[in-house]
């Protein structure tokens, strides 16, 4: 069975960094064309698609937040970790993990998401 | 970027009604469009990807079509869990850019 499970602080300072985890089991980051992608959802609004991390440590981020994001994987410990720095109110929202490329280029099994506030 | 552009932004349908759910792209992807379902306080969950494809376990009255940078999502015979907001999401390259939503409520 898939699972991702998405870990992080639910508040946050403007101007901190955000560190976002993404624990997984049932599939592996070392198989070939397996992804792992961060998407996140202001409050009421569209989804967000933030960056990805394919099995051979190529990475992808979103044009308008490359500056501030990094993406990271450890295979040995089956997770993903995505830091946000420079965050202020407008990061607010829940932050989802997904599987990449299973089969598909779609996004087929979502983590069930973390809620991150940024507020002073 | 590639931009998605989904409409209607919301709709009111009844339980049994067809509706059709359109996205449109700024260039050509093709094929690699995906539709996602989601419910309030859930993940999106897979639907159809690559266009046409139906997701393993996705009840066979959501189907999707392309027609060059225009494609559709409908739903057959609407039944009472669609109720949702739906998404399309372009996987042609990245930025993975997803489209704005239509929210499905009843009529």
């Amino acid at each position: 069975q898939v699972t991702l499970r998405e870990s992080g602080p639910a508040l946050v300072k403007p101007t901190q960094t955000l560190t976002l985890t993404c624990a997984f089991s049932g599939f592996s980051l070392t198989t070939v064309g397996m992804g792992v992608s961060w998407i996140r959802q202001p409050p009421g609004k569209a989804l967000e698609w933030l960056a990805r991390i394919d099995w051979d440590d190529d990475k992808y981020y979103s044009t308008a937040l490359k500056t501030r994001l990094t993406i990271s994987k450890d295979t040995s410990k089956n997770q993903v970790v995505l830091t946000m720095s420079n965050v202020d109110p407008g990061d607010t929202a829940t932050y989802y993990c997904a599987r990449y490329g299973a089969g598909s280029d779609a996004f087929d099994i979502w983590g069930q998401g973390t809620m991150v506030t940024v507020s002073s | 970027d590639i931009q998605m552009t989904q409409s209607p932004s919301s709709l009111s349908a009844s339980v049994g009604d067809r509706l059709t759910i359109s996205c449109r792209a700024s260039q050509s992807i093709n094929s690699h469009l995906n539709w996602y379902q989601q419910k309030p306080g859930k993940a999106p969950k897979l639907l159809i990807y690559e266009a046409s494809s139906l997701q393993r376990g996705v009840p066979s009255r959501f189907s999707g079509t392309e027609s060059g940078t225009d494609f559709s999502l409908t739903i057959s015979g609407l039944q009472p869990e669609d109720f949702a907001t739906y998404f399309c999401q372009q996987s042609y390259s990245t930025p993975h850019t997803f489209g704005q939503g239509t929210k499905v409520d009843m009529k």
